[in-house]
C-alpha cells in the first residue's frame, strides 16, 4: 500500500489535455516537494517535474505541475501517443524519514 | 551527461546477500551534491526507495528494509553499492541506481534526474 494515491488508470484523445492525481498527507506532500516521472517498461524512469512545478530542462510545457495542500497534480497537454507510459509521483515523507512514491498510473492515448 | 550502470548477478538464492553496484560515468560522483540512490521495483508493482549515499559516506534508508540493506560508495572508482542481506522471494525486483537531489529540512524533496537502465534481480533456488 503507498503512501501516496494515484488512480490506477487514466485515458484521453490525442490532443487532449488530461490530469493525474497524487495524494498524501501533511508528512509528506502537505509539507515537502513533490516530483513526477513517466516510465516505459524497460526503460529508464525519466523526471517530469520536480520542486513541485519546475520543469528540467528538455521537458516540453505540455507537462506541468501543481500542488495544494496535501494532494499534486500532473497535467498533460496535448496528448500524444508516445505519452503512454506509467506515471509516479514522489516526495519525502519527514514522519518516517523516508522517500516514497505514489502506486502509478497508466495513461492510455486512445 | 551524467550516466549510471547497475551490474550485478541476475540471480540470488534465499536467504543469501543481493550485491549490486552503479558504475557512474560522465561525471563525478563527489560533485554537485548530489545523493545516490537505490530503487526498485516489484514485478508489476509500483516503485520502492531503498536508500541513499552522499559521497562522504552519510547514507538513508528505507525504515523497512534499514536491518537488511547496506549501501556504500567508492570514490576511487566512481562506484556505489548496493547490499541487501537474507534475500527472499518478495526481493525480487528489477533494481535501478538513480541521482538524487536531497533536501532533508522541510520543505524537504528528493527527486531523481538520472536513472540507470534497471537490471532485474530474482531470488530462486
Amino acid at each position: 500500500q503507498s503512501m501516496l494515491t494515484q488512480p490506477p488508470s487514466v485515458s484521453a484523445a490525442p490532443g487532449q489535455k488530461v490530469t493525474i492525481s497524487c495524494s498524501g498527507s501533511r508528512s509528506n506532500i502537505g509539507n515537502n516537494y513533490v516530483s513526477w516521472y513517466q516510465h516505459l517498461p524497460g526503460t529508464a524512469p525519466k523526471l517530469l517535474i520536480y520542486q513541485n512545478n519546475q520543469r528540467p530542462s528538455g521537458i516540453p510545457d505540455r507537462f506541468s505541475g501543481s500542488k495544494s495542500g496535501t494532494s499534486a497534480t500532473l497535467g498533460i497537454t496535448g496528448l500524444q501517443t508516445g505519452d503512454e507510459a506509467d506515471y509516479y509521483c514522489g516526495t519525502w515523507d519527514s514522519r518516517l524519514s523516508v522517500g516514497v512514491f505514489g502506486g502509478g498510473t497508466k495513461l492510455t492515448v486512445l | 551527461q551524467v550516466r549510471l550502470q547497475e551490474s550485478g548477478p541476475g540471480l540470488v538464492k534465499p536467504s543469501q546477500t543481493l550485491s549490486l553496484t552503479c558504475t557512474v560515468s560522465g561525471g563525478s560522483i563527489k560533485s554537485g551534491g548530489y545523493y545516490w540512490n537505490w530503487i526498485r521495483q516489484h514485478p508489476g508493482k509500483g516503485l520502492e526507495w531503498i536508500g541513499n549515499i552522499y559521497y562522504s559516506g552519510r547514507t538513508y534508508y528505507n525504515p523497512s528494509l534499514k536491518s537488511r540493506v547496506s549501501i556504500s560508495v567508492d570514490t576511487s572508482k566512481n562506484q556505489f553499492s548496493l547490499r541487501l542481506t537474507s534475500v527472499t522471494a518478495a526481493d525480487t525486483a528489477i533494481y535501478y541506481c538513480a541521482r538524487g537531489n536531497f533536501i532533508v529540512v522541510e520543505p524537504a524533496g528528493i527527486w531523481f534526474d538520472s536513472w540507470g537502465q534497471g537490471t532485474l534481480v530474482t531470488v530462486s533456488s
